[in-house]
């Protein structure tokens, strides 16, 4: 089915470690979004790519960076992970930035820091 | 800044009922707003997409309206079904390139 996959689905890191989160779309969307999602915060920007070849921060970009590998894919890594960094993460995409589009999101990636 | 409220925060209707679920936003120069759906431990999934020239939109028992000059959303649903139960999020692109939330309205509807 076309839309936005992200893997993994389930993660658990100590702290200090690092990974990636992988984001892929098949939409030929032009613009890439990563959000985490707390209890009580609501989903908040992490890092987005308006478009290949650019990335820029968004609310919350402290302990991660961005690669916008290509067209299709958008990755997420934590260099040192931190138990604040526990959280869901939402990987999403759009046609445009802020445009008449709409966003799909991915199913998310449940990360853990212990 | 886009601020964006959901009201009520939770709701639990019987099985069968019409219910309204609120939105207001503060900035009312929106391109578009959009309504998710998000069940448990699940990602979010797009239900309606109303673009700032429209006034509403429908997906089978959903109803979407938009006021922009009040910045209002309201999404209708009508003939409630336990399968219906989940968190309902609205969110408008706003300055920043963000996709800013409202908190959500977790709507239990019971059998």
């Amino acid at each position: 089915n076309a839309g936005v996959t992200q893997t993994p689905k389930f993660q658990v890191l100590k702290t200090g470690q690092s990974m990636t989160l992988q984001c892929a779309q098949d939409m030929n969307h032009n613009s890439m979004y990563w959000y985490r999602q707390d209890p009580g915060m609501g989903l908040r920007l992490i890092y987005y790519s308006a478009s290949e070849g650019t990335t820029d921060k968004g609310e919350v970009p402290n302990g991660y960076n961005v690669s916008r590998l290509n067209k299709r894919e958008f990755s997420l890594r934590l260099e040192s992970a931190a138990p604040s960094q526990t959280s869901v993460y939402f990987c999403a995409s759009s046609m445009r930035q802020r445009a008449n589009y709409g966003y799909t999101f991915g199913s998310g990636t449940r990360l853990t820091v212990v | 800044k886009q601020e964006v409220t959901q009201i009520p925060a939770a709701l639990s209707v019987p099985e069968g009922e019409n219910l309204v679920l609120n939105c207001s936003f503060t900035d009312s120069a929106i391109y578009n707003l959009q309504w998710f759906r998000q069940d448990p431990g699940k990602g979010l999934t797009s239900l309606l997409l109303i673009q700032s020239s429209q006034r509403e939109q429908t997906s089978g028992r959903l109803n979407a309206s938009l006021d922009k000059s009040s910045g209002r959303s309201t999404l209708y649903i009508a003939a409630s079904q336990p399968g219906d139960s989940a968190t309902y999020l609205c969110a408008v692109p706003s300055a920043g390139n963000m996709l800013t939330f409202g908190g959500g309205t977790r709507l239990m509807v019971k059998p």
